[in-house]
This record gives C-alpha cells, sequence and structure tokens, in this order.
C-alpha cells in the first residue's frame, strides 16, 4: 500500500514570496491533515479535512495560509507571503476516516526554509 | 482544548537497557493515544496505539500502557538497540483532533 506523498521535499525561499505544497494521501482516506512542525517541538494541527470540506482550521493563520482540497483527494497548502518564522517542516497525514481511535498516517513532509 | 505533556525530552540508555517515555494529557474525553517515532528527515511513523477501553498493549520489545483515572500514558521499549535512536511523540485524540507532546529524543548508546 502507498504512502502519504508530498512534494516537494525541501523549499528554501525569501521572505514576502509565495510558496504551495503538495500532498497526496492514502487512496481512500476521507480525512487529511497538514501540520506544522517546528524544529524540536511536536506537530501542530494547521487545518484538517473531510473529504473535500474542512473540519478544522481554527489554527490556520488565515491571513497568509490557505489550502484545498478541491476533489477530496489531493491538497494544496500555499503560503503567501512567507515569513521568517514559517520555517518548519509541513506535515501531510490520513486517516481512513475523522471519527474516534482512527489512526493517521504521516508523510515525509517538507521542510521549508524562509531567508 | 486538550494539553499533552511529554517527558523527558531527551533520553539516553546503553544497548540492551529499557527506555521508558511518559505522557500526560488534560481531556477526558480524549480515547485513542498513538506513539510514534520519527527519524531524521522523516515523517512520524506510527509504531503502537491504545484506546481508552485497554490498559496495556504490547507489541514485540515495544508496549504501551494507559491509566485513566490518572490521565497518563506511557512507552516502553525493552532491549533497545541502536536503531531505536529517533524522536519519539506521544499524541491524544479527543473529537477530530490529534494534541502532540513535544517530544523525547532517544539515544541507544552502543
Amino acid at each position: 500500500e502507498a504512502g502519504v506523498a508530498q512534494s516537494p521535499r525541501y523549499k528554501i525561499i525569501e521572505k514576502r514570496q509565495s510558496v504551495a505544497f503538495w500532498c497526496n494521501p492514502i487512496s481512500g482516506h476521507a480525512t487529511l491533515y497538514w501540520y506544522q512542525q517546528i524544529l524540536g517541538q511536536g506537530p501542530k494541527l494547521l487545518i484538517q479535512f473531510q473529504n473535500n470540506g474542512v473540519v478544522d482550521d481554527s489554527q490556520l493563520p488565515k491571513d497568509r495560509f490557505s489550502a484545498e482540497r478541491l476533489k477530496g483527494v489531493d491538497s494544496t497548502l500555499k503560503i503567501q507571503p512567507a515569513k521568517l518564522e514559517d520555517s518548519a517542516v509541513y506535515l501531510c497525514a490520513s486517516s481512513l476516516s475523522g471519527g474516534k481511535n482512527t489512526e493517521a498516517f504521516f508523510g515525509q513532509g517538507t521542510r521549508l526554509t524562509v531567508v | 482544548g486538550e494539553n499533552v505533556e511529554q517527558h523527558p525530552s531527551t533520553l539516553s540508555v546503553q544497548e540492551g537497557d529499557s527506555a521508558v517515555i511518559k505522557c500526560t494529557y488534560s481531556d477526558s474525553a480524549s480515547n485513542y493515544f498513538p506513539w510514534y517515532k520519527q527519524e531524521l528527515g522523516k515523517g512520524p511513523q506510527l509504531i503502537i496505539d491504545i484506546r481508552s477501553n485497554v490498559g496495556e498493549k504490547k507489541d514485540q520489545r515495544i508496549a504501551v500502557t494507559l491509566n485513566k483515572t490518572a490521565k497518563h500514558f506511557s512507552l516502553h521499549i525493552t532491549e533497545t538497540q541502536p536503531e531505536d535512536s529517533a524522536v519519539y511523540f506521544c499524541a491524544a485524540r479527543t473529537v477530530n483532533q490529534f494534541y502532540f507532546g513535544t517530544g523525547t529524543s532517544l539515544t541507544v548508546i552502543p
């Protein structure tokens, strides 16, 4: 079974530039998560989708971050404009459903460096 | 919301010894507790999980215990090997969301 795919693996941009990350979840997984992991910390949820609808985006900095999952499969996360403090690893995860007791599987992440 | 605390932040053990990582949570509604292992440059990988109706679960050298009354759960790794060296994260799930601990960097010294 293929895992969660993310691209690119690494990205370096200057502050105020834009960047986009892509995620392809495990086939059949209805729930998709985007997490931000700052060095030395645990992952922090940015947004959660159930199929193509947003379940939780309370911690997404909406003035600069946006995400979509138009067909309920792939998802993109965009940052515009980027700030230095956005330097982090952006992890995508998916699970079979958003219900309780359902494990989440992570991709390898995209390491973003903003200079 | 849920608050997950994890200790210790770093742990060094001799190869063959046991390692224990502890987490506490605050929301009594949390009922699913996974543990993830994250190696350098990789995403977190689920290694074991426990649901709230179970007190202990074991998978070969890895075990997890859960005390719902005290709201804490622990990861136990026995007979540690150098390849166990990684960062370990605990998490608690409540309603729709996972809350993660801050991670434990485990080093197994050959």
